[in-house]
């Protein structure tokens, strides 16, 4: 299984319509979760990041997160056309000796169609 | 404030050849990283480093060398490039290492022929 999986899409959902974008991971022991965002030919930029179990909003983006399931998932509400991007699901594992290791997932991609 | 800043942007070599590529940061955060994108794969990391004389490997660091002497600079170097080391790389930054906030650069496109 690999450590961090997402749907490689691509998602269509038109403008104004709830994108919906989940993600999976295998280490049980995972204590932090972010979600990036990057638009084709430039780098990732954080859009959320979430610790605990539940809910976490930010204006139009809401990161939920259940540890006992072990996903992740990002809504984006009222999708427009500017949030056409790739979103990569990022997990931070724990490796062997204690260190820590942000492992990302291929990324959904998404297109907003107006 | 330049914040993150990858060079050069494109590098075109041949296999075999040494390519150096380079990453400065005016932020003073204390950890660098070294990212290569690839498709099918998504973002894997190479190399990190905690601080300056700090660097640990990371998912796959075959082939390639870091060194920082400097908090903001974190060069990476193939010493000599695969074609399978053609690839987006990026340099990412964070203050309080894998579970803070990491910031990119723009990233380089290396392509080896």
């Amino acid at each position: 299984q690999k450590e961090v999986e997402q749907n490689s899409g691509p998602l269509s959902v038109p403008e104004g319509a709830i994108a919906s974008l989940n993600c999976t991971y295998s280490d049980r022991g995972s204590q932090s979760f972010f979600w990036y965002r990057q638009y084709s030919g430039k780098s990732p930029e954080l859009i959320m990041f979430i610790y605990s179990n539940g809910d976490k909003e930010d204006g139009r983006f809401t990161a939920q997160l259940n540890k006992a399931s072990q996903y992740v998932s990002l809504l984006i509400r009222d999708s427009q056309p500017s949030d056409s991007a790739t979103y990569l699901c990022a997990v931070v594992n724990r490796r062997q000796g204690g260190s820590e290791k942000l492992v990302f997932g291929k990324g959904t991609k998404l297109t907003v169609n107006p | 404030d330049a914040g993150i800043t990858q060079s050069p942007r494109y590098k075109i070599t041949e296999t075999g050849r040494q390519v150096t590529l380079m990453c400065h940061q005016t932020w003073s955060h204390s950890y660098m990283f070294w990212y290569r994108q690839d498709l099918g794969h998504g973002l894997r990391l190479i190399y990190y480093s905690a601080a300056a004389d700090i660097t640990d490997k990371g998912e796959v660091p075959d082939g390639y060398v870091v060194s920082r002497s400097k908090t903001e600079n974190f060069p990476l170097t193939l010493e000599s490039a695969t074609r399978s080391q053609t690839s987006v790389y990026f340099c990412a930054t964070s203050s309080g290492g894998s579970t803070d906030t990491q910031y990119f650069g723009p990233g380089t496109r290396l392509t080896v022929l």
